[in-house]
């Protein structure tokens, strides 16, 4: 069946320092990708997403490139804050349906 | 702004006990999913409405399960004779229909069960 795996945390970095956590997807067709984030006491929040091959999704200095040679969809961003340390998940939708196949998340940690 | 609600925010029931959660959607929204999320995991799907149509349940829910949208509007989640492995947060979550792929699905605070 359609999965995601993504890389375990906790990632622990330093303010300003480079970011990539690691997503992987197996899915029949052509899914559409999403990265979601919850912070501290907060519900799950859309960051970006990508309906379609070579689409790169971006916000908030995130950016995601839907790479379907590779199945994967990394979350990178150039300089972290300390206000970006949350959870974040990598999710999946099946071409015919529009639930969503989550990661087991990825605790991002930035120190000052 | 009247994002997705969820009642209650916690619950702590006994084994055995039934439960019922209540989710009110975005109020153009007419899709509406029910998650599950235990410690440590991302969330997993139990089931999805349009209107008031259930089109979709997943392996995961029982038959203790039961889920409606009566009117196409707010949905309830019930638990009959609750278990302790039940315990998790049930995420709601919203969106609306349209011929584009990957509409955004909004999701509310969650309801924490605890099964004692």
């Amino acid at each position: 069946g359609d999965s995601v795996t993504q890389m375990e945390g906790p990632v622990t970095l330093s303010e300003e320092a480079f970011l990539t956590i690691n997503c992987t997807y197996t899915a029949t067709g052509y899914p559409s990708l999403f990265w979601y984030v919850q912070y501290p006491g907060e519900g799950l929040q859309l960051l970006l997403k990508a309906t379609k091959a070579d689409d790169k999704g971006s916000n908030k200095g995130f950016e995601a490139t839907y790479r379907k040679e590779t199945t994967s969809f990394h979350l990178e961003k150039g300089s972290v804050q300390v206000s970006d340390s949350a959870v974040y998940f990598c999710a999946l939708s099946p071409p015919n349906t529009d639930k969503l196949i989550f990661g087991t998340g990825t605790r991002l940690q930035v120190f000052p | 702004d009247t994002g997705v609600s969820q009642n209650p925010r916690h619950k702590i029931t006994k084994r055995g006990q039934n439960v019922t959660f209540r989710c009110d959607p975005i109020s153009e929204h007419n899709r509406l999913y029910w998650y599950r999320q235990t410690l440590g995991q991302g969330p997993e799907f139990l089931t999805y409405f349009q209107n008031e149509a259930q089109l979709e349940k997943s392996r995961l829910l029982s038959d203790r399960f039961s889920a409606e949208r009566p009117k196409g509007s707010f949905s309830t989640l019930e638990i009959q004779r609750t278990e302790q492995g039940d315990s998790a947060m049930y995420l709601c979550a919203s969106t609306s229909t349209s011929i584009r792929r990957g509409e955004t699905q909004y999701f509310g605070p969650g309801t924490r069960l605890l099964v004692l």
